[in-house]
């Protein structure tokens, strides 16, 4: 069981706009930013948004992120065959001297 | 270039030990923290736990508290993970990751515990 919660699965047609939510508590979400990774398959994780929001350079605009209180959620517009992978949020958890904590991963299918 | 470049993937038995590794490059190894990441066969991400460099301070999560070391060589840049005693449920893919926001990941160590 995650900690912070997302859907297992999501899709969506070439050129659509899709989200994925992220639940948490107010000890991680509630109180960190939050991070997006994506993970092709038989790849690592890689960066997709930090602090909430934030691309990192080389990262598409039609990727962006969002929080609101303890919930986050990412957006990828025009969507495309090559966004199809597994979506992770992740933040900071202040219990327990402080952790990491991921979602259970969402896998976005390009239909 | 900056990146963590982790040792190959291992195979070993049940009750052996294993150190796996990862090693920084192309950025001050010492003014980010390491984190390990396990990802067992078909399932999500785990943070296991992370180090300071600099200092070897350690913080673990409860999850893996007790079953695995975390350990750094500030003189070479890399980073460890480290059992005493394997066992089959430690099989999966382990991922080293660069603080804060795990900007930077190696490229995974794959373990396989069996018999």
């Amino acid at each position: 069981q995650s900690v912070l919660t997302q859907p297992p699965s999501a899709s969506g047609t070439p050129g659509q706009r899709v989200t994925i939510s992220c639940s948490g508590s107010s000890s991680n979400i509630g109180s960190n930013t939050v991070n997006w990774y994506q993970q092709l398959p038989g790849t690592a994780p890689k960066l997709l948004i930090y602090s909430n929001n934030q691309r990192p350079s080389g990262v598409p605009d039609r990727f962006s992120g969002s929080k609101s209180g303890t919930s986050a959620s990412l957006a990828i517009s025009g969507l495309q065959s090559e966004d199809e992978a597994d979506y992770y949020c992740a933040a900071w958890d202040d219990s327990l001297n402080g952790r990491a904590v991921f979602g259970g991963g969402t896998k976005l299918t390009v239909l | 270039e900056v990146q963590l470049v982790q040792s190959g993937a291992e195979v070993k038995k049940p009750g052996e030990s294993l150190r796996i590794s990862c090693k920084g490059s192309g950025y001050s190894f010492t003014s980010y923290w390491i984190s390990w990441v396990r990802q067992m066969p078909g399932k999500g991400l785990e943070w296991m736990g992370r180090i300071d460099p600099s200092d070897s301070y350690t913080n673990y999560s409860p999850s893996f508290q007790g079953h695995v070391t975390i350990s750094a060589d500030k003189s070479i840049s890399t980073a460890y993970l480290q059992w005493s005693s394997l066992k089959a449920s430690d099989t999966a893919m382990y991922y080293c990751a660069r603080h804060s926001a795990f900007d930077i990941w190696g490229q995974g160590t794959m373990v396989t515990v069996s018999s």
